[in-house]
């Protein structure tokens, strides 16, 4: 299993520019999510599924959109890049138990370094 | 919503000493306490975690211990290595599986 991977590792944008980070999982995990990690800040939560079809709006959610068509992949879009977004972008997922159940691990991909100039 | 505080942010300890940090969160539903390491360039890894039925948990040489009344946890590494030092989150789980993290926690082991 490659676990949860992440394209592109790097990215620089200008402002007002789009751009889609791919997130992608092979195992067959229903909850899937996207994370910003800032200095100091811990991770927050942007977006999150809990399956295909399915999705729900995190702690930052403004300025990005998610979609989940198939089980496998959850891309995160900026429709507008801001310099405010220049962040390390991680996704996620596990199993959805119930909470306290035996699945609620989340695995991390890499991560997407983006900088907005 | 939850709210989760960690401390301190930095914490240097000297090889084989202990290190202990503290989290506290606000939402008493919250009933899932993962610890994640994370070393430079990657991403964090779910190292151990307890659950809302159990006041303490071990592997090896790390312990979480949970204080629900009081609503906190605490991660405690003993004889600490060089391969420790990483920053270390705390996280807590509340309602739909959503994670709220702690600010994090640069562990510096000094060989």
């Amino acid at each position: 299993n490659a676990g949860v991977t992440q394209t592109p590792k790097f990215q620089v944008l200008k402002t007002g520019q789009s751009m889609t980070l791919q997130c992608a999982q092979d195992m067959n995990h229903e909850y899937m999510s996207w994370y910003r990690q800032d200095p100091g800040m811990g991770l927050r939560l942007i977006h999150y599924s809990v399956g295909a079809g399915i999705t729900d709006q995190g702690e930052v959610p403004n300025g990005y959109n998610v979609s989940r068509s198939t089980t496998e992949d959850f891309p995160l879009r900026l429709l507008s890049a801001a310099p405010s977004q220049t962040s390390v972008y991680f996704c996620a997922s596990s199993y959805h138990g119930t909470s306290g159940g035996d699945y609620n691990e989340q695995f991390f991909g890499p991560g997407t370094r983006l900088t907005v100039l | 919503g939850e709210n989760v505080e960690q401390h301190p942010s930095t914490l240097s300890v000297q090889e084989g000493d202990s290190a202990v940090i503290k989290c506290t969160y606000s939402d008493s539903a919250s009933n899932y306490f993962p610890w994640y390491k994370q070393e430079l360039g990657k991403g964090p890894q779910l190292i151990i975690d307890i659950r809302s039925n159990v006041g303490e948990k071990k592997d090896q040489r790390i312990a979480v211990t949970l204080n629900k009344t009081a609503k906190h946890f605490s991660l405690h590494i003993t004889e600490t290595q060089p391969e420790d030092s990483a920053v270390y989150f705390c996280a807590a789980m509340g309602a739909g599986n959503m994670l709220t993290f702690g600010g994090g926690t640069r562990l510096m082991v000094k060989p």
